[in-house]
């Protein structure tokens, strides 16, 4: 499956601020999907990413919240802004390996884990 | 809309027994379906998937499930549970657009 990498690992942010996600894999991918894990929670989707077009948001995410960049068909960021202590989750992205020929199948990067202060 | 829904969000087992972590799920289709496990402070793993090439699917780590399509269910077994089984354990579905629809997890402890 693809290799994926995730920077920061952790972080801890002021409330007010802005901090900026990266998502890296080794290979080509069209589909990247940016979730939100909350304290004792299950896994939430923000948004799914493909490469030269707009992120699509489900209900509840905005873009002026959680801007996304999908500038090539390795790299992605989600940038949490102006956060609030309620900002506070695991940040994880996926991505479809199409190395496999499977393309319902979603491999996870490690997570970045942000606490809001 | 594709949901499930986790029946355990604990189960405790000792090592050597057999774990069972129960999923059912609702979908208007015939879906694909995963278990994925989250070691503490580590990402998801996919453990295993459905896609209706056959009922009894084998994942990673001796872990398998069945499908069930008259009781909708997609249940987690191992027959015999190691310490380093623990872990949360996601039931997932597949929904339009491919995007994964998470249950709300089990938390599997095994006691030496």
């Amino acid at each position: 499956s693809a290799v994926i990498s995730q920077k920061p690992s952790r972080d801890i942010c002021q409330r007010g601020t802005s901090l900026t996600i990266q998502c890296q894999v080794d290979s080509q991918v069209t589909m990247m999907f940016w979730y939100r894990q909350q304290p004792g929670q299950s896994l939430t989707l923000i948004a799914t990413a493909n490469q030269g077009s707009e992120a699509t948001y489900e209900s509840g995410f905005v873009i002026d919240k959680f801007p996304i960049s999908r500038p090539n068909l390795t790299f992605s960021t989600l940038t949490v802004s102006n956060m609030s202590p309620e900002d506070s989750s695991i940040y994880l992205c996926s991505v479809e390996d199409p190395n496999r020929g499977i393309t319902d199948t979603q491999y996870f990067g490690p997570g970045t884990r942000l606490t809001v202060l | 809309a594709q949901s499930v829904t986790q029946l355990d969000s604990h189960v405790s087992v000792s090592e050597g027994t057999p774990v069972l972590l129960r999923c059912n799920y609702s979908s208007s289709y015939s879906p694909s379906l995963f278990w994925y496990v989250q070691h503490p402070n580590k990402g998801l793993q996919l453990l295993l998937k459905y896609t209706s090439a056959a009922t009894l699917v084998k994942g990673i780590n001796g872990f398998e499930a069945e499908f069930k399509k008259s009781e909708t269910s997609f249940h987690l077994t191992k027959p015999s549970a190691h310490m380093s089984d623990a872990a949360e354990y996601f039931c997932v579905v597949s929904s339009e657009g491919n995007k994964l629809v998470f249950g709300a997890g089990t938390i599997l402890r095994v006691k030496s």
